[in-house]
């Protein structure tokens, strides 16, 4: 069975500070990861997925993450905040063959000025 | 770009009353999905469905059916509304991609149910 923790329910940092997600999964077979981003009343839009190959993956809006296999992490990253990033963020993890897609409870990022 | 449209974006039902969420997506995806999303427990998910008329129990059915007569609608029916399906409802898209599901799922702007 495949699960996905997020560690944080609410991480807050200020604008032009690094932003750091954590996510850990399990997976019993090769995974795919994805973050995914939710803006208030709005449904959830793709920010990157690891699928195979290169371990780090660059995302819309300045995001990137990386795929380590030892540590079974995906967290996601952010060099410099902006107040548009605040937002809630899911990631989730999937694998090839399958038709679920596993979601992390989410971290809400709040940006202060 | 994908659209994935849900009908309602906000609905008020009583107890007892028969609700139905509709999702039509535009791009011919094979997969469709409904979630339910809660504060602090993620995004659950309910049913799916990979073809026209096929549907598989995600990992919380009860209380909920759907539908599938066309390729590019489903459908999620809540029988009989009850005060813990007040949520906010996800429908997803995917594509199979040469043979496989990347699991990349298309969502749509979800609809806000209260039971009163």
């Amino acid at each position: 069975a495949q699960s996905v923790t997020q560690l944080g329910s609410h991480v807050s940092v200020s604008e032009g500070a690094l932003v750091l997600l954590r996510c850990n999964y399990s997976s019993s077979v090769p995974p795919y990861l994805f973050w995914y981003v939710q803006y208030p009343n709005q449904g959830l839009q793709l920010l990157l997925k690891y699928t195979t190959g290169a371990t780090l993956v660059k995302g819309i809006n300045g995001f990137e993450a990386e795929f380590k296999k030892s540590e079974t992490s995906f967290h996601l990253t952010k060099p410099s905040a902006h107040m548009s990033d605040a937002a809630e963020y899911f990631c989730a993890v999937s694998s090839t063959g399958g038709f679920k897609t596993i979601f992390g409870a989410g971290t809400r990022l709040f940006v202060k000025a | 770009d994908v659209k994935v449209t849900q009908s309602s974006r906000y609905l008020v039902k009583r107890t007892g009353e028969k609700v139905f969420l509709e999702c039509v997506q535009d791009m011919d995806h094979e997969n469709m999905f409904w979630y339910r999303q809660d504060p602090g427990l993620g995004l659950r998910l309910i049913y799916f469905s990979y073809d026209v008329k096929m549907k598989e129990k995600g990992d919380i059915p009860e209380g909920y059916s759907v539908s599938r007569e066309k390729k590019e609608r489903f459908s999620l029916i809540l029988e009989s509304a009850s005060t813990n399906q007040t949520s906010m409802y996800l429908c997803a898209s995917s594509l199979w991609t040469r043979g496989e599901n990347t699991g990349e799922l298309f969502f749509g702007e979800g609809s806000r149910l209260t039971v009163l």
